[in-house]
């Protein structure tokens, strides 16, 4: 049972943006930084933010994120095709001593 | 650029031992990063199941952590998993990964290189 929720789904036409939520607590979100990764249908998930909002070289900055309190965001902007994938939030539980992921959420373009 | 591949049987017996190794290439296991797995069930979420550093340090899920042990070979830059008394539950897509964790007064941690994954079948 996952710590972290997030929707199970999201939608949007080509172009437009969508805001993914993420929603812990004290001992995971409250207090470490959160990353975030896209899975593409039958892919390895690959690492989109880290550090609630640093984007690797490789990522365009049509991704971004952030972080308040407890809840995280990624915002996705411009959105594309190519875009529609399942979105996981990840951290480290400081209470458990171990990773965990978020709910996850399958973004659809309409 | 550091790659990793995991391998092993993709079919274990119920009640048997799930044994997975995960070889590195371009870079080294002893290094200042750990090394995890996460698995996910069909149609399901992430799951992480442990980690391990190159002085043999370890943590693991809490919920898996009666039966899973993670070890690292370094004369084979290689790291292991290993799941005791598997059940169809344990049926799943296991990813090998590296993890990036620092304390920065927080904790920075995230996991920036994937296998592709391998699915085991408990059955």
């Amino acid at each position: 049972q996952s710590l972290l929720t997030q929707p199970p789904s999201v939608s949007a036409a080509p172009g437009q943006k969508v805001t993914i939520s993420c929603s812990g607590a004290n001992s995971n979100i409250g207090n470490n930084y959160v990353s975030w990764y896209q899975q593409l249908p039958g892919t390895a998930p690959k690492l989109l933010i880290y550090q609630n909002n640093e984007r690797p070289s490789a990522i365009p900055d049509r991704f971004s994120g952030s972080k308040s309190g407890t809840s995280a965001t990624l915002d996705i902007t411009g959105l594309q095709t190519g875009d529609e994938a399942d979105y996981y939030c990840g951290t480290w539980d400081t209470s458990l001593s171990a990773g965990v992921f978020g709910t996850g959420t399958k973004v659809t373009v309409l | 650029q550091v790659q990793l591949q995991e391998s092993g049987p993709g079919l274990v017996k119920p009640s048997g031992t799930l044994s997975l190794n995960c070889d590195v290439s371009g870079g080294s296991v002893i290094s200042s990063d750990w090394w995890g797995w996460v698995r996910q069930s069909p149609g399901k979420a992430l799951e992480f199941i442990g980690q391990i550093y190159d002085s043999g340090s370890t943590n693991y899920n809490p919920s898996l952590e009666s039966r899973v042990s993670i070890s690292i070979d370094k004369s084979k830059n290689q790291f292991s998993l290993q799941l005791t008394s598997v059940t169809a539950a344990d049926t799943a897509i296991y990813y090998c990964a590296r993890v990036r964790w620092q304390r920065l007064g927080t904790f920075l941690y995230y996991f920036d290189r994937w296998s592709q994954g391998t699915l085991v079948t408990v059955s």
